[in-house]
């Protein structure tokens, strides 16, 4: 079965631009996660939906940054503007059956604003 | 303050050695969920092991075992006879409730296991 698919996985623009990281669960997983993670500050929880809802988004760093899951299969993590320091290895992740069970997550996305 | 806290930042042993990485919580819950994650160089995290606030038993999974003790709020990992392939960050996790009902998981820094052969 595949697993927690990532687009793309690496990702280079300039400072200013909009990005759009992409995720694809595992089939029948009804919860989804996003994370960033840096040298400076670990592993942090941006955002994560249950049944495509947003159930949490206290760890969007900032407007610049949203997030939609507009069906159970697709969600899409949006930066804008970008930049520098939102240099990070981004990852998604799913779950069945919500944040108190096990994650299984996507190989990231390295983003690097320049 | 950190609620996971995986004081040991890096742990370098030889091949066929015991090693054990600490995990220390911090939680007023009496319902949380605790978890164990190992990312490989290669980069995407894979899930080791998930306990309940409950379930103080220990477990063992091959050369794996993880010692869950509530009186000292921690849940540490051991692993016997390490290999080449253990080198990985292992991260520590905890799932407690939020003010809106719902749970918030939380990792730890890492612990940056270095397995010589």
């Amino acid at each position: 079965d595949a697993g927690v698919i990532q687009s793309p996985r690496h990702e280079v623009t300039e400072m200013g631009q909009e990005v759009t990281l992409r995720c694809k669960p595992i089939s029948g997983h009804n919860s989804l996660f996003w994370y960033r993670q840096t040298m400076m500050r670990g592993l942090e929880l941006l955002i994560y939906f249950n049944n495509n809802v947003p159930i949490d988004d206290s760890g969007m760093p900032e407007d610049r940054f949203s997030a939609k899951m507009p069906n159970a299969s697709f969600s899409t993590l949006k930066i804008q503007p970008s930049e520098p320091r939102d240099s990070a290895v981004y990852f998604c992740a799913s779950s069945l059956g919500g944040e108190i069970y096990e994650q299984y997550f996507g190989p990231g996305t390295r983003l690097t604003v320049t | 303050a950190q609620k996971v806290t995986q004081a040991q930042t890096e742990i370098s042993v030889v091949e066929k050695e015991d090693v054990t990485l600490d995990c220390v919580y911090e939680t007023r819950d009496t319902t949380y969920y605790l978890f164990w994650y190992k990312q490989p160089p290669s980069g995407e995290l894979v899930f080791l092991i998930r306990r309940n606030s409950f379930d103080e038993q220990n477990e063992i999974s091959g050369r794996y075992s993880w010692n869950f003790q509530k009186s000292t709020s921690s849940f540490n990992f051991t692993i016997t006879a390490s290999q080449v392939v253990d080198s990985a960050v292992y991260f520590c996790a905890l799932s407690e409730g939020s003010s809106g009902g719902s749970y918030i998981p939380t990792f730890g820094r890492g612990t940056s296991l270095i397995v010589h052969p």
